[in-house]
C-alpha cells in the first residue's frame, strides 16, 4: 500500500520568512512524489513533481522540494514566504506501477503580513 | 483550453433522492478519477477508471456508482444520499504517457450537501 503523512494541521510563518511543509511517504516501488496547492472554494493545482533524477526539484511560484530516499520524505520549500501563499497544500505519491495517487491530509499555511 | 468541468457546481439534495455529478475531460485522457474531500481527511478516492468501458473501487466507495460510457466523460452518481454524503467532490485526470506525467488536473469541484 502507498501512503503519505502530513504530519502539521497548520504552518504558520511570518511573511519573507523560510516556508517549509513536511511530508513523508510510504510505498512498495519507486515513487512518484507531488505536490499540489489548494486555494479557497478552487480544485488543487500542480506545483511540482519528483519521478527520477536531481533530488532537488524546483516548481510554479519559486516553491521547491527536496528528494531524501533514505528518509523517505519530501518537504515543500520556499525561500520567502509571501502572503498569497496562503493556501492548503497537499502532498501525494504513488508507486510507478499504480494508477492511483494517495494523497495526505492537507497543511493548512498561513502566512502572516 | 477547459481541461476538466465538473457540473453542478453546488447541490442541496434531502435524504434519500439521488443525482449525478458530471465531470468532463477535454484532454484525451485516459485515466479519471472521482476523490471526495472532508475537513481533516484530505482527499479520499471514490474510485476510478483506467479506459472507457472500465471503472474500479477507490478507498470509500460505498453509495457511490459511476460510469465511463465516453472516454471524456465520467459519471459519479448517488442512488440514496444520506447525510454522511456531505462532502466536496473532485474529479481528475490523468494521461497514461509517462513523458507527460504531472499528475493529475483537477476540476473545480461540486460541493453537495445531504439535508
Amino acid at each position: 500500500a502507498q501512503s503519505v503523512a502530513q504530519p502539521e494541521d497548520q504552518v504558520n510563518v511570518a511573511e519573507g520568512n523560510p516556508l517549509t511543509v513536511k511530508c513523508t511517504y510510504s510505498v512498495s516501488g519507486n515513487p512518484y512524489l507531488f505536490w499540489y496547492v489548494q486555494y479557497p472554494n478552487r480544485g488543487l493545482q500542480f506545483l511540482l513533481k519528483y519521478i527520477t533524477g536531481d533530488n532537488l526539484v524546483k516548481g510554479s511560484y519559486g516553491f521547491e522540494a527536496e528528494f531524501n530516499k533514505s528518509q523517505t520524505s519530501f518537504h515543500l520549500k520556499k525561500p520567502s514566504a509571501l502572503v498569497s501563499d496562503s493556501a492548503l497544500y497537499f502532498c501525494a505519491v504513488r508507486d510507478g506501477g499504480n494508477n492511483r495517487l494517495a494523497f495526505g491530509k492537507g497543511n493548512q499555511v498561513v502566512v502572516i503580513p | 483550453n477547459a481541461g476538466v468541468t465538473q457540473t453542478p457546481k453546488f447541490r442541496v439534495l434531502k435524504t434519500g433522492q439521488s443525482m449525478t455529478l458530471l465531470c468532463a475531460q477535454d484532454m484525451n485522457h485516459e485515466y479519471m478519477y472521482w476523490y471526495r474531500q472532508d475537513p481533516g481527511m484530505g482527499l479520499r478516492l471514490i474510485h476510478y477508471s483506467v479506459g472507457e468501458g472500465t471503472t474500479a473501487k477507490g478507498e470509500v466507495p460505498d453509495g457511490y456508482n459511476v460510469s465511463r460510457l465516453k472516454k471524456q466523460n465520467f459519471l459519479l452518481g448517488l442512488e440514496s444520499a444520506a447525510p454522511s454524503q456531505t462532502s466536496v467532490y473532485f474529479c481528475a485526470s490523468r494521461t497514461k504517457n509517462r513523458g507527460s506525467d504531472y499528475g493529475y488536473t483537477f476540476g473545480s469541484g461540486t460541493r453537495l450537501t445531504v439535508v
